[in-house]
């Protein structure tokens, strides 16, 4: 069945670059997504990659996708005190259902 | 400001009450989602609407009771629910099959 996995946790210091990991099992996944979430917010959706791309930068993200071993990839350089939130991975399969599958999500702590 | 409301953003019920969810999108999509957000597990989908028509509808209860009265708008209708029914329930939305927008959430506490 369709699956998204992730790390739990991860901890950097600010200004170290944090790197949040992805795998998921549905081969035939047409795009993925990177979302964040604040506490006590909603989702915030931060970027996505079509499933024919390999790498996508914007800013202070890169999102890097192995679709041979189905391994998503999220960089965030410079990390600030403001990055720490959790984050999800999700994955869809935009021809046949409007189903978007969720990761448990990295909580990722920004220490000074 | 994704451009997706939910009100109200926190609630606390009783098992036997009646209660509603709202939430109202200002994106011109065409597409509204339910989700649910427990503690230590992933997001689940309850409920797809499409052009106000629902398209899906993932083994919910009963006592959840979604309403789409227009493109714009969803409910979530409550009634007589479980204290394992409290989380936090998102509102999404998106045009046609695209990347979804969140709202903020109701944070539901079922006593």
């Amino acid at each position: 069945g369709e699956d998204v996995e992730q790390s739990l946790f991860l901890s950097v210091r600010e200004g170290d670059s944090s790197v949040i990991n992805c795998t998921y099992t549905d081969s035939s996944s047409t795009y993925l997504y990177w979302y964040k979430q604040e506490p006590g917010a909603g989702l915030q959706l931060l970027t996505y990659i079509f499933s024919n791309m390999d790498m996508k930068q914007d800013q202070r993200l890169t999102v890097l996708l192995n679709k041979k071993d189905k391994h998503l990839s999220l960089r965030i350089a410079d990390t600030q005190t403001g990055d720490s939130a959790i984050y999800f991975c999700a994955e869809s399969t935009r021809g046949s259902s409007y189903k978007l599958i969720f990761g448990s999500g990295t909580r990722l702590l920004v220490r000074p | 400001e994704t451009g997706v409301t939910q009100t109200p953003r926190h609630l606390v019920m009783g098992m036997t009450n009646k209660k509603s969810l709202k939430c109202e999108q200002h994106l011109g999509h065409n597409a509204m989602y339910w989700y649910k957000q427990s503690a230590k597990k992933p997001l689940e989908l309850m409920f797809v609407y499409s052009l106000e028509e629902r398209v899906e509808n993932n083994s919910v209860p009963s006592r959840f009771s979604p309403e789409c009265p227009n493109s714009s708008h969803l409910f979530l209708h409550l009634h007589t629910l479980q204290p394992e029914d409290s989380a936090l329930y998102l509102c999404a939305s998106s045009q046609d099959r695209g990347e979804a927008f969140f709202g903020q959430g109701t944070r539901l506490t079922v006593v």
